[in-house]
């Protein structure tokens, strides 16, 4: 079955600074790949996802992952954050058992 | 027009009773879902049916039973509830159970306290 990791659980930094999120997987085959975010007291909602093509993917709200093979990593990046991005960011897996495994997330705060 | 709807949002309960947290989706997907949250954020799949079926259990006391009636609800009833039940419970919808690039949507969440 597939695992996720995500360091640096918290993240603290200020409006307009960048932001990049790591997340590896492990497992051998094809995977889907997917961040979603929650917004303090809220549910979880897609902020981008990877099945194929371009390793370069955006999102919403300006958010963007890499895809890297090798690597077997899935970062997700904001060039410049405002203070409505502070939220929790989960990285997840979708591999050939269909499951999706979740990483255990970054709690991002944005201080104005 | 929430697309996958839970309640109740909060359920504040005592040690020993039985509660019910009800999940309905209107996005014509065939496929739902459980997950539990813990205090640490962490999320944690319990149950999915696809089309009414279980097909992913995993290993969770037996005192949650997942119910789907048809494949726009999956209810979960917790018998004899625990002070460690505690947790915010999401339920999640996606289209094909075998499509494996079908994100998942989710609930608002219920935030289950066990006193």
């Amino acid at each position: 079955a597939q695992s996720v990791s995500q360091h640096n659980h918290h993240v603290i930094l200020s409006e307009a600074a960048s932001l990049e999120l790591g997340c590896n997987y492990s497992y051998g085959g094809t995977v889907n790949l997917f961040w979603y975010v929650q917004y303090p007291g809220q549910h979880l909602q897609l902020l981008l996802k990877y099945f194929s093509g371009d390793p370069l993917v955006k999102g919403i709200k300006g958010f963007e992952a890499e895809f890297i093979k090798s690597k077997f990593s899935f970062n997700l990046r904001k060039p410049s954050v405002q203070w409505s991005d502070t939220a929790e960011y989960f990285c997840a897996v979708k591999g050939g058992n269909n499951r999706l495994a979740f990483g255990k997330g970054n709690q991002v705060v944005v201080i104005p | 027009d929430t697309a996958v709807s839970q309640t109740p949002k909060y359920l504040v309960t005592q040690m020993g009773n039985d509660k019910s947290i009800k999940c309905e989706q209107n996005l014509g997907h065939d496929t739902m879902y459980w997950y539990k949250q813990d205090s640490k954020k962490f999320l944690k799949i319990m149950f999915s049916y696809n089309n009414k079926e279980l097909i992913i259990n995993e290993t969770v006391p037996n005192r949650f039973s997942p119910k789907s009636p048809d494949k726009a609800h999956l209810n979960l009833h917790i018998n004899s509830l625990e002070l460690g039940d505690s947790a915010v419970y999401f339920c999640a919808s996606s289209l094909g159970q075998g499509a494996r690039n079908s994100p998942l949507h989710f609930g608002n969440g219920t935030r289950l306290t066990v006193t």
